[in-house]
């Protein structure tokens, strides 16, 4: 069956450095992936997101990585400041779960220390 | 433009009982999507309505259920509640659901169940 799985539970970085969490998913079917952030009483907020057209995509401060041939995403956060400190998770969407399904991984909980 | 919002943001319950939660998605949203997050099990997928259908279904025993009105507002329902369906609940909306649609989540809705 489909999953996402994360490599790293927690995740501790200094202030400044580059920060790479990891997630892996089962179904080579899944054709789009989105990473989300999400911070303590609040709902996942969207990152940044990557279709499986493509192999990098990168945002303000953020760069996605698709490996489709091992199945499994990076997130990249560079000069990771301390209000990046948060839970992130990869999602899958699509394969057999339809479009809008999204399949969450477990989540890498990243702490910034200054 | 207002986000996602849910109501309420806590309840308790106890077991036996009913509950149904609210989810009003963003101005001009059609689709939504309602998720279990839990310790345990993560973010899990219950649901998706569009246009007052339900769309997709995950793997949710007939206990919870939903419904979308016109106006896209959705509301969810558990009955019959157990120990176990403590979690925080939230919803999804976006534009069509169609698969590159990026998906704004609200704050949850925290339920007990004693």
């Amino acid at each position: 069956g489909e999953s996402v799985g994360l490599h790293l539970p927690t995740l501790s970085v200094q202030e400044g450095d580059n920060s790479i969490i990891n997630c892996a998913y089962s179904n080579s079917a899944s054709d789009y992936f989105i990473w989300y952030k999400q911070e303590s009483g609040k709902g996942p907020q969207f990152i940044i997101d990557i279709r499986s057209n493509m192999d990098k995509r990168q945002g303000q401060r953020v760069t996605v990585l698709l490996n489709k041939t091992v199945k499994h995403l990076s997130l990249q956060i560079a000069a990771t400041q301390p209000g990046d400190s948060a839970v992130y998770f990869c999602a899958v969407r699509g394969g057999s779960g339809g479009y809008n399904k999204l399949i969450f991984g477990a989540g890498t909980r990243l702490a910034v220390h200054p | 433009k207002a986000g996602v919002t849910q109501t309420p943001r806590y309840l308790i319950k106890t077991r036996g009982q009913q509950v149904t939660l609210s989810c009003s998605p963003i101005s001009g949203h059609r689709s939504v999507s309602w998720y279990q997050q839990t310790p345990g099990q993560g973010l899990q997928f219950l649901f998706e309505y569009f246009s007052e259908t339900q769309r997709n279904k995950g793997n949710f025993p007939g206990r919870f259920s939903g419904r979308q009105f016109s106006n896209s507002r959705s509301e969810m329902n558990v009955s019959t509640l157990e120990l176990g369906d403590s979690a925080l609940y939230l919803c999804a909306s976006s534009l069509t659901g169609t698969a590159y649609n990026e998906q704004f989540f609200g704050p949850g809705t925290r339920l007990t169940v004693l």
